[in-house]
């Protein structure tokens, strides 16, 4: 069974470009979050999908954003790129179905986003 | 707002020995979930121990177990019989169980880098 998996696992981009990260859901999961951590901070949320729609999103601007797709899969596009994007991007996945509270999430390994 | 706040950056322990990772949290709700979660090089983040703040009982998964402290508002970990396997980032996390299960974000600490000497 394979776990959260996140694509790709290293990325150099230049400021102002556009950049699309991608998670797959452990099988069986039905909801993403996606979570930014920078060189020696904790994880910042930056939302969580579910049932195709954004369900909650965290204090990010509007150049972040994501979608999911009916597989459960997810993308998280970033424009306009900054040096303070650089960062770890992981991506978590749960079981949501209609439970609001009892959520235990798998990450991935998370993507490693350079920009220079 | 929520905050949680990890006052070690770093902490050593020999192989074998107990450690303790602290915690502490700020909150003005009463019913929330809290987290260890171990980070190693490979970066992902793997879920430790979980506790329900409605619970008295403190939480334990095999060598790992923790001291919740709802009034004082502090959360730490215990390491028994320390492996090498052990050292990782250690992350503890704040959950919200309020709000109509809008509130699904995590909170995070900043961290406590774990080394463990043979």
């Amino acid at each position: 069974d394979a776990g959260v998996t996140q694509s790709p696992t290293h990325l150099i981009k230049t400021r102002g470009q556009q950049v699309t990260l991608r998670c797959s859901p452990k099988s069986g999961h039905d909801t993403v979050s996606w979570y930014q951590q920078a060189l020696g901070q904790g994880p910042q949320f930056i939302f969580q999908y579910y049932e195709e729609e954004e369900r909650q999103r965290g204090n990010f601007p509007d150049r972040f954003s994501g979608h999911q797709f009916p597989n459960y899969s997810s993308e998280l596009n970033v424009n306009a790129l900054l040096l303070g994007d650089s960062a770890l991007y992981l991506c978590a996945s749960s079981f949501l179905n209609g439970r609001a509270f009892d959520e235990k999430l798998f990450f991935g390994s998370g993507t490693q986003l350079s920009v220079l | 707002a929520q905050t949680v706040t990890q006052s070690q950056p770093e902490m050593s322990v020999q192989e074998a020995e107990t450690v303790t990772l602290s915690c502490t949290y700020d909150t003005s709700e009463s019913d929330y979930y809290l987290f260890w979660y171990k980070q190693p090089p490979s970066r992902q983040m793997i879920l430790v121990i979980r506790q329900e703040a409605y619970k008295q009982q403190n939480a334990t998964e095999n060598r790992f177990s923790v001291n919740f402290q709802k009034a004082a508002k502090s959360f730490s970990l215990k390491i028994s019989d320390s492996q090498l396997g052990d050292a990782a980032m250690y992350f503890c996390a704040y959950r919200s169980a309020s709000g109509a299960g809008n509130n699904r974000k995590l909170i995070w600490g900043l961290g406590t880098s774990l080394a463990v000497n043979p």
